[in-house]
């Protein structure tokens, strides 16, 4: 089944701690991004790989760092989590980035940072 | 301000009315358009995208772009409870030093009741 899955679904954590979610695609796309989710801000892009060790900022990348060594994984780090980055988080992908092709979002991951 | 506004709602509806989503963009480099659909505890959806001014009808579903406004909306025919969901505009550079950037509005939050 072609899909985008996310590790953890659910996280607690605390000030400081460094964390990881993994992302990954089983469709061979080229495109992948990473979004936070916040009530009344919608979503808001992170980060965004155009194709393997090719990576932009979005948005709001302060705090995060990401890396693509390969085409199907889309590690999301955050090196000190604060909790102003307690949120809502969505990795998608697409075939490319050029013109228009459709964004899979994976199910979410609820990060909560005390 | 924000390169893409939409209004957040949230709306309520009787089953059977005709619903308008709609946002605004600042950005003039903006070419593709999409609508997404989320329901609660999940990712988004694609459900429609354009990138040329006029109208795209899919059901009950219809798509309006409006370039020399900087607008854009969602329409929706004989509502039904089903399409309850947060309805977010998303819009793409495809070009330029931001090329692949997506940018999402703040999502509108619509109840269908019956």
């Amino acid at each position: 089944e072609a899909q985008v899955t996310q590790n953890p679904r659910y996280l607690i954590t605390v000030t400081g701690k460094k964390l990881t979610v993994t992302c990954s695609q089983n469709m061979n796309h080229e495109y992948m991004s990473w979004y936070r989710q916040d009530p009344g801000l919608g979503l808001r892009q992170i980060y965004y790989s155009m194709n393997v060790e090719v990576t932009d900022k979005g948005d709001v990348p302060e705090g995060y760092k990401v890396s693509r060594k390969e085409k199907r994984n889309f590690p999301l780090i955050l090196e000190s989590p604060s909790p102003n980055q307690t949120s809502l988080y969505f990795c998608a992908s697409s075939l490319t980035a050029g013109g228009f092709h459709e964004q899979y979002f994976g199910p979410g991951t609820r990060l909560t940072v005390t | 301000q924000k390169e893409v506004e939409q209004d957040p709602g949230p709306l309520s509806v009787p089953e059977g009315a005709i619903v308008s989503l709609n946002c605004t963009y600042s950005n003039s480099a903006f070419q593709y358009f999409m609508w997404y659909r989320q329901y609660s505890r999940k990712g988004p959806e694609l459900l429609m995208y354009t990138y040329s001014s006029g109208n795209k009808e899919d059901g009950r579903f219809t798509a309006q772009v409006d370039k020399s406004s900087k607008y854009i909306s969602l329409f929706i025919r004989d509502s039904q409870p089903s399409d309850s969901a947060t309805y977010l505009c998303a819009m793409i550079f495809a070009g330029g030093t931001s090329y692949g950037k997506l940018t999402f509005g703040q999502g509108t939050i619509l109840t269908v009741h019956p």
